[in-house]
């Protein structure tokens, strides 16, 4: 299944944080989504066989890497307090065609 | 953008009874659209979805309702059981493979024993 490491974060604002991700195998794309408490997700980039193949009204200070071992990466900088949320990575088998998307268990950020 | 409203935000009913949660999207050219169920504390779980080339599709208790013309669909629950209590989440998407999803708000589905 999809994994995500930390499970728990606490960050001061300002600093920079890398969230990580271990897709299912053999899955090529990966997407990352932000959860604020009490919302449904929304979508921040993905990426398909290591290149970002889409991105969602985030600012530039969210980047991304996709490996090509399965792993991925989200980086926040200079981090705002309402970066606070729960980060979701999902995994995909291709860009197309009939697929379903699996969900890691999340990170859960805090920015004091 | 797609922008995807849910209703409603909250849901109570007895055991046994039917649950219904509506969903409206506004991009014409989405044509998947999820289900999914999350527990607090954890992640969200696909429970059913559906593509544009179909009107209905159903699983067990688990039924979804798409009407491409109005731009809505929705999700039945029947004999709804404690274990059900959770958010469910829509979303649609312009992707078959269902990638770059917009989530609807969530309906908390609170089901009384």
């Amino acid at each position: 299944g999809v994994t995500q490491s930390p499970t728990h974060l606490i960050k001061t604002r300002g600093q920079q944080v890398t969230l990580r991700c271990s897709s299912q195998s053999g899955h090529n794309t990966v997407s990352w989504y932000q959860q604020a408490l009490g919302q449904g997700p929304q979508f921040i980039f993905q990426y398909y066989r290591e290149e970002e193949n889409g991105r969602g009204n985030f600012p530039p200070r969210f980047s991304g890497l996709q490996f090509p071992n399965d792993s991925s990466e989200l980086n926040v900088n200079a981090l705002e307090l309402d970066d606070s949320a729960l980060y979701l990575c999902a995994s995909a088998l291709g860009k197309g065609g009939p697929d379903t998307q699996y969900f890691g268990p999340g990170t859960r950020l805090t920015v004091l | 953008g797609e922008n995807v409203e849910q209703h409603p935000s909250t849901l109570s009913v007895q055991e046994g009874d039917s649950a219904v949660i509506k969903c409206t999207y506004s991009d014409s050219a989405s044509n998947y659209f999820p289900w999914y169920k999350q527990e607090l504390g954890k992640r969200p779980q696909l429970i059913i979805d559906i593509r544009s080339n179909v009107g209905e599709k159903k699983d067990q208790r688990i039924a979804v309702t798409l009407n491409k013309t109005a731009k809505h669909f929705s999700l039945h629950i029947t004999e709804t059981q404690p274990e059900d209590s959770a958010v469910y989440f829509c979303a649609a998407s312009r992707d078959n493979a269902g990638n770059m999803l917009t989530f609807g708000g969530g309906t908390r589905l609170m089901v009384k024993p």
